[in-house]
């Protein structure tokens, strides 16, 4: 596609429920990340998934936090167990690592509320 | 200026003056730099990167200047537009990690 794309823009969830947060990044970008961002704060890194080596999963805050990418293409955040303090902004971002241009194109987000 | 953990920093100056954003980076062995522009409810929008072998590069209406003796890298805007009101990040890159790691921000207000 033309830009990253993530879906949904918002979620409304309660306390203890599941979510999955879905990516399709830049058409042909081998990089995908994903980065959480609170109210009024900078990105904090997530999770990094490059072609096909092992994702730096070094950014997960709790086991409750999984990522995949399928096909090295779509990748899926998922929240177990959901707590309030998950709340935040969750923004996926895609680049051509390693091809010489390693800036990164961010989707809009993810609005994460629970309740 | 800007450092991870604290507010957000907030700067508001006069439609047509030029604007200064600071950011001052933490890791000496990073090589590369952006810097991002980010809208009420949008994701980050990429203005100006610039490597590390270089001290000032321009582009559009904006010049990115790094200092690497005192890890300082600054974001000037001429003539800044209403526009231009935003936050704005930078960020810093390892080349051995491929992580970016990002500041807090700083929110620019552009009074017209």
């Amino acid at each position: 596609g033309a830009g990253v794309s993530q879906s949904p823009s918002n979620k409304v969830t309660e306390k203890g429920k599941d979510v999955e947060l879905r990516c399709d990044p830049i058409s042909g970008h081998t990089a995908l990340y994903w980065y959480r961002q609170s109210l009024g704060q900078g990105l904090e890194f997530l999770i990094y998934f490059q072609g096909n080596s092992a994702p730096d999963k070094s950014g997960l805050p709790s086991d409750r936090f999984s990522a995949e990418r399928t096909g090295g293409s779509v990748s899926t955040l998922t929240i177990q167990r959901t707590q309030q303090e998950d709340s935040a902004v969750y923004l996926c971002a895609s680049s051509l690592l390693g091809r010489g241009d390693e800036k990164l194109f961010f989707g809009s987000g993810t609005q994460l509320s629970v309740l | 200026g800007e450092s991870v953990g604290l507010h957000l920093p907030t700067l508001s100056v006069q439609e047509g003056d030029n604007s200064i954003i600071n950011c001052a980076y933490s890791n000496s062995a990073s090589d590369y730099f952006i810097w991002y522009k980010q809208e009420s409810g949008k994701g980050p929008q990429f203005i100006i990167d610039i490597r590390s072998n270089m001290d000032k590069r321009q582009g559009q209406r904006v010049t990115v200047l790094l200092n690497k003796t005192v890890k300082h890298l600054s974001l000037q805007i001429a003539a800044t537009q209403p526009g231009d009101s935003a936050v704005y990040f930078c960020a810093e890159n390892l080349d051995t990690g491929n992580q970016f790691y990002f500041g807090t921000g700083t929110s620019l207000t552009v009074i017209p």
